[in-house]
């Protein structure tokens, strides 16, 4: 069964304080993993997606990794603006069509 | 481009009372989803469609129906609403249903009392 782990649940973080959100995930064959940031009463909105074992994405703040089980979303000297949930979701082959299956996230609070 | 947009945002039924979450999509978009949201939970795929008549079950189907006319509206049907289907409800779309990225709609936020 495909499964996706988020930790930790929560992370405080002052501004400028540099820290790592982990995913791990178990599927029968990645087409893709893909990290979304949710805000309270938002849908979630798209990040990244990644492929391949060492394949890195870089958004501003914000950069994503992957190895053959889990990926990591660092964050580099975040601002408050950088607070919300972020949800990791791979596909896999033998799913549903298109179908994601979602960790359960972590909600970020950077405070000034 | 408004994207994905579903209505109503807010929403209280009664225990049995039936309702319809609408969804449509401006992007030309060949796939969609429902996905539900509960406290605690990742989200979790209630019905999708590849195309214009084409839907299918995902993880969470029961107490759901879908009908997908045109290419973008994807409406999700309750029937007999009960207190377990209380949750937010989150439409999506996709280009194709392969390695690419999926936008969501705003949600509707459900209470069945």
């Amino acid at each position: 069964e495909d499964q996706v782990t988020q930790s930790p649940e929560a992370l405080r973080l002052q501004e400028g304080e540099s820290s790592s959100l982990n995913c791990s995930y178990t599927v029968s064959g990645l087409r893709g993993l893909f990290w979304y940031r949710q805000d309270p009463g938002k849908g979630p909105e798209f990040l990244f997606t990644l492929y391949s074992a060492g394949e890195e994405k870089e958004k501003e703040r914000l950069k994503a990794t992957l190895t053959k089980k889990e990926s990591f979303l660092h964050i580099t000297a975040p601002k408050p603006e950088d607070s919300a949930t972020y949800l990791c979701a791979v596909q896999s082959y033998g799913g549903s069509q298109g179908n994601l299956i979602f960790g359960k996230g972590t909600k970020l609070s950077v405070k000034p | 481009n408004a994207g994905v947009t579903q209505t109503p945002k807010f929403r209280i039924l009664k225990i049995g009372q039936s309702m319809t979450l609408q969804c449509t999509q401006d992007m030309n978009h060949n796939y969609m989803y429902w996905y539900r949201q509960d406290p605690g939970m990742g989200l979790k795929l209630i019905y999708y469609s590849v195309g214009a008549g084409i839907t299918d079950k995902g993880e969470v189907p029961n107490g759901y129906n879908v009908s997908r006319s045109t290419t973008e509206d994807f409406p999700l049907r309750l029937e007999l609403a009960a207190p377990s289907q209380t949750s937010v409800y989150f439409c999506a779309s996709s280009y194709t249903g392969e390695n690419t990225e999926a936008f969501f709609g705003q949600g509707t936020r459900l209470t069945v009392v």
